[in-house]
């Protein structure tokens, strides 16, 4: 299964509200999982099952979709949220991720 | 507090074997699915596949061929073995605990550089 992220890059200020698409090319229920990655560092899970927050990741960012369309949005932009994200379908092996998001500051 | 961290050579030479090995603290090898994800520098990230406790393992098919996943439960440890390596194989390799709901404790990762 493929996803596609969409924009591959956006630059936004602080306070901003920033959504991220991801879209499957086939299906995969409510399978889906978000993480965010800092330069440096390994990927951190952030909202799994589409839409269920991580306990501990701030309530500014959000998940929704099914089956092949998807949405992460992060309600107002913080410095410490400047990264890249991915999706990942856990639906069906192998499982995959999708190209990344990076979201830098304006 | 789960920790995972992967060990193994930072270089390897084209077509030999690169092993790692990950340690698994603060749980228990046999309560979890263990896998391992690669990421090329510059992009994005690739599932190589798991291996559970008693030994059974799902490997990406795009990597099968190559790929041996096993796990030691005396040392709480498990590992991979990719032969005929590439440069193509250079990339920060994780370790991670995987679940239905995905991946949720990660290893820092290593790089592995295939050059001669």
């Amino acid at each position: 299964i493929q996803l596609t992220q969409s924009p591959s890059s956006l630059s936004a200020s602080v306070g901003d509200r920033v959504t991220i698409t991801c879209r499957a090319s086939q299906g995969v229920r409510n399978s889906l999982v978000w993480y965010q990655q800092k330069p440096g560092n390994a990927p951190k899970l952030l909202i799994y099952a589409a839409s269920t927050l991580r306990g501990g990741v701030p309530s500014r960012f959000s998940g929704s979709g099914s089956e092949a369309n998807f949405t992460l949005t992060i309600s107002s932009l913080q410095p410490e949220d400047f990264a890249t994200y991915y999706c990942q379908q856990v639906n069906i092996y192998p499982r995959t991720f999708g190209g990344g998001t990076r979201v830098e500051i304006k | 507090q789960v920790q995972l961290q992967e060990s193994g050579p930072g270089l390897v030479k084209p077509s030999e074997t690169l092993s790692l090995i990950c340690t698994v603290a603060g749980d228990s090898i046999g309560s979890s699915y263990w896998s391992w994800i690669r990421q090329p520098p510059g992009k994005s990230l690739e599932w190589i596949g798991y291996v559970y406790y008693d030994g059974s393992t799902h490997y990406n098919p795009s990597l099968q061929s190559r790929i041996t996943m096993s796990v030691d439960t005396s040392n709480n440890q498990f590992s991979l073995k990719l032969t005929s390596v590439t440069p193509e194989d250079t990339a920060v390799y994780y370790c991670a605990r995987e679940d239905v709901y995905g991946s949720g404790v990660w290893g820092q990762g290593t790089l592995v550089t295939v050059s001669s």
